[in-house]
């Protein structure tokens, strides 16, 4: 069954505020834990990933926590802008899984009103 | 920069046809993935291949749904018959190497409505 839930379904925000989306996984074991921006019509592109021997990475305006005891991890964005708007989705190895494979959640669209 | 390239970009197909996809791979990736996004949801895995083997179909529908990656470069997804319930896009996505989690780089997609 589905082991990575992602919430909120849908975020509005106002430009130059955070935007907070949290995902939960069921393995303990995993340990790789990517973020995806999907633009309206194309194609999903990485933006940050984290693995389990760090807490936090951040690559500018976008960081990633992760908390391995809670089994949640969550994708923070500041001074948000209008191009920060899409779908963005988490994703985490399978219960039991390897082999580089992921589970996706269901996704967030993030609208950033000017 | 090298991108992963599908084709066609867009299908329509009446029910009980047969459709087929095609991956191209960003050069001297391992891995490919193939996905279908229902509208609305994120990305399932049908089936990965590690070369040109499959390592995990667990999720591909078998009795209408083939992939194969013949010399472990490209790939082709085969439905027969389609089904009004396979409309989706179905994205490619290929990876250096299967043996750990790395970035996966996603094709374009087919956006396939069965009619």
């Amino acid at each position: 069954g589905e082991n990575v839930e992602q919430h909120p379904s849908t975020l509005s925000v106002q430009e130059g505020d955070s935007a907070v989306i949290k995902c939960t996984y069921s393995d303990s074991a995993s340990n790789y834990f990517p973020w995806y921006k999907q633009e309206l019509g194309k194609r999903p592109q990485l933006i940050i990933d984290i693995r389990s021997n760090v807490g936090e990475k951040k690559d500018q305006r976008i960081a990633v926590t992760l908390n391995k005891t809670a089994k949640h991890f969550s994708l923070h964005i500041t001074e948000t802008q209008p191009e920060d708007s899409a779908v963005y989705f988490c994703a985490a190895p399978p219960w039991g899984g390897s082999q580089g494979n992921l589970i996706f959640g269901k996704g967030t669209k993030l609208s950033v009103k000017p | 920069e090298a991108e992963v390239a599908q084709s066609p970009r867009y299908k329509i197909t009446e029910k009980s046809q047969a459709v087929a996809f095609w991956c191209d791979p960003i050069s001297g990736h391992a891995t490919l993935y193939w996905y279908r996004q229902i509208l609305g949801q994120g990305p399932e895995l049908l089936v990965q291949f590690q070369d040109e083997s499959v390592v995990d179909d667990s999720q591909l529908p078998k009795d209408r749904f083939s992939a194969e990656r013949l010399k472990g470069v490209d790939s082709t997804l085969k439905i027969q018959p389609a089904e009004l319930g396979d409309s989706a896009m179905y994205l490619c996505a290929t990876g250096e190497t299967g043996s750990s989690h790395n970035e996966q780089f996603f094709g374009p997609g087919t956006r396939l409505t069965v009619l």
